[in-house]
């Protein structure tokens, strides 16, 4: 298996433009994670999906952060509009079960807004 | 909010040392707790999945234990090696709540 496919691996757009994240999970996974790690906060759930429904987006920062998964093998991450606070690197992490079973990370994504 | 700390912030081991650093978690309701490995530039690799009081794990050179009557659990490396270099997470999860929450992590820098 492929693991987690995440893309771009790094993305450099100006303030107040979209920007969007894509993560393919781990085939046969059930539990999809959007994570943001930044130096101030370290690593922070954003979202996260079962079976393509999202169960808890309590940590999404704002209404400019939204997260769907049209099927279990595709979830996009979307800023609309970006600033330059969201710099970050966004990852995606996959898991079979629930989270008292292994979560398999993909390689992120780097964000920078200017 | 969960509080997941995680001692030392950093740490600096000659080759061939070995070391240990510590998770501290709420200990009501604990569920499980997730260690990974985290390499700069790539992405975290999950070491260990512990769910029960008492239990150890080991892969290789590396081990944990756990408690969770008292909250916390330790993660051992024995013998270190350049590759190690590395930050070390935990995660915590409690019932009734399927998301984890990281620590900080430990930052390891093996001295050759």
């Amino acid at each position: 298996d492929a693991g987690v496919i995440q893309s771009p691996r790094h993305e450099v757009t100006e303030m107040g433009q979209e920007v969007t994240l894509r993560c393919k999970p781990i085939s046969g996974h059930d539990y999809l994670f959007w994570y943001r790690q930044t130096m101030m906060r370290g690593l922070e759930l954003l979202i996260y999906f079962n079976n393509n429904v999202p169960i808890d987006d309590s940590g999404m920062p704002e209404d400019r952060f939204s997260a769907k998964m049209p099927n279990a093998s595709f979830s996009t991450l979307k800023i609309q509009p970006s600033e330059p606070r969201d710099s970050a690197v966004y990852f995606c992490a996959s898991s079979f079960g629930s989270t008292a079973y292994t979560q398999y990370f993909g390689p992120g994504t780097r964000l920078t807004v200017l | 909010i969960l509080n997941v700390e995680q001692s030392p912030q950093s740490l600096h081991v000659q080759e061939g040392d070995s070391t240990n650093f510590t998770c501290s978690f709420p200990s009501s309701n604990f569920y499980a707790l997730h260690w990974y490995r985290w390499e700069t530039a790539k992405s975290p690799e999950a070491l260990f999945v512990m769910t029960l009081n008492g239990d150890e794990k080991k892969k290789g050179r590396i081990s944990a234990t756990l408690n969770t009557k008292e909250g916390y659990s330790y993660l051992y490396i024995k013998g270190s090696q350049p590759e190690d270099s590395a930050t070390y997470l935990c995660a915590f999860r409690d019932f009734g709540n399927e998301k984890l929450t990281f620590g900080t992590g430990t930052r390891l820098t093996i001295i050759p």
